[in-house]
């Protein structure tokens, strides 16, 4: 069964304040491991995808980063419109019905103050 | 603009009632999903389509039915036998197994 634990569960940061989110996973065959943000009331927006070790995708004052075990989301001198909650997903490569699961984290919520 | 449509956007039912979920996306995605979210547990699979006319259970699809009829459209209906159906409901579709377009959301309250 895949399984995605994100770390911490929540991180208060002052604005500038850089710091990372992890990603934890187990999975049989990693087809692609997908990071969304989600502000409260609203469905999640699609921030990346990684599909081998060693990837690194950028965005703004976000970095996202692959290893055969984890992902890391850096987020570099963070500003209060960075506050959302951050989510992790993983798709297995499994032939069959089920390939187009994806298998969520529980989200890491993240509060930048001014 | 393509994108996915959820509707109501809040939704109230009372003890006993069906209520359906609509949801459609004008963007030949192949693939949708129904999940659901509560606080502190994440996005659970309710179910999940990958061509018209099939469909297969999630991981919570107990109280639940849908129906494929057609591409774009991929309606839930929460039952009577889901006993505790206050929720965040999220649509989904996705094209040759990538990444999900997500709607807006459904919040579900029973009264």
């Amino acid at each position: 069964e895949d399984q995605v634990t994100q770390s911490p569960e929540a991180l208060r940061l002052q604005e500038g304040e850089s710091s990372s989110l992890n990603c934890s996973y187990t999975v049989s065959g990693l087809r692609g491991l997908f990071w969304y943000r989600q502000d409260p009331g609203k469905g999640p927006e699609f921030l990346f995808t990684l599909y081998s070790a060693g990837e690194e995708k950028e965005k703004e004052r976000l970095k996202a980063t692959l290893t055969k075990k984890e992902s890391f989301l850096h987020i570099t001198a963070p500003k209060p419109e960075d506050s959302a909650t951050y989510l992790c997903a993983v798709q297995a490569g499994r032939s069959g019905g089920s390939n187009y699961k994806l298998t969520f984290g529980k989200g890491t919520l993240l509060t930048v103050n001014p | 603009d393509g994108g996915i449509t959820q509707s109501p956007k809040y939704l109230f039912r009372k003890e006993g009632q069906n209520v359906t979920l609509s949801c459609e996306q004008n963007l030949n995605h192949d693939a949708m999903y129904w999940y659901r979210q509560d606080p502190g547990q994440g996005l659970r699979l309710i179910y999940y389509s990958q061509i018209v006319n099939d469909f297969q259970k999630g991981d919570i699809a107990e109280g639940y039915s849908v129906s494929r009829e057609k591409k774009e459209s991929f309606p839930l209906t929460v039952t009577s036998a889901q006993k505790n159906p206050t929720a965040f409901y999220l649509c989904a579709s996705s094209s040759q197994g990538y990444g999900y377009t997500f709607g807006s959301g459904t919040r579900l309250t029973v009264v």
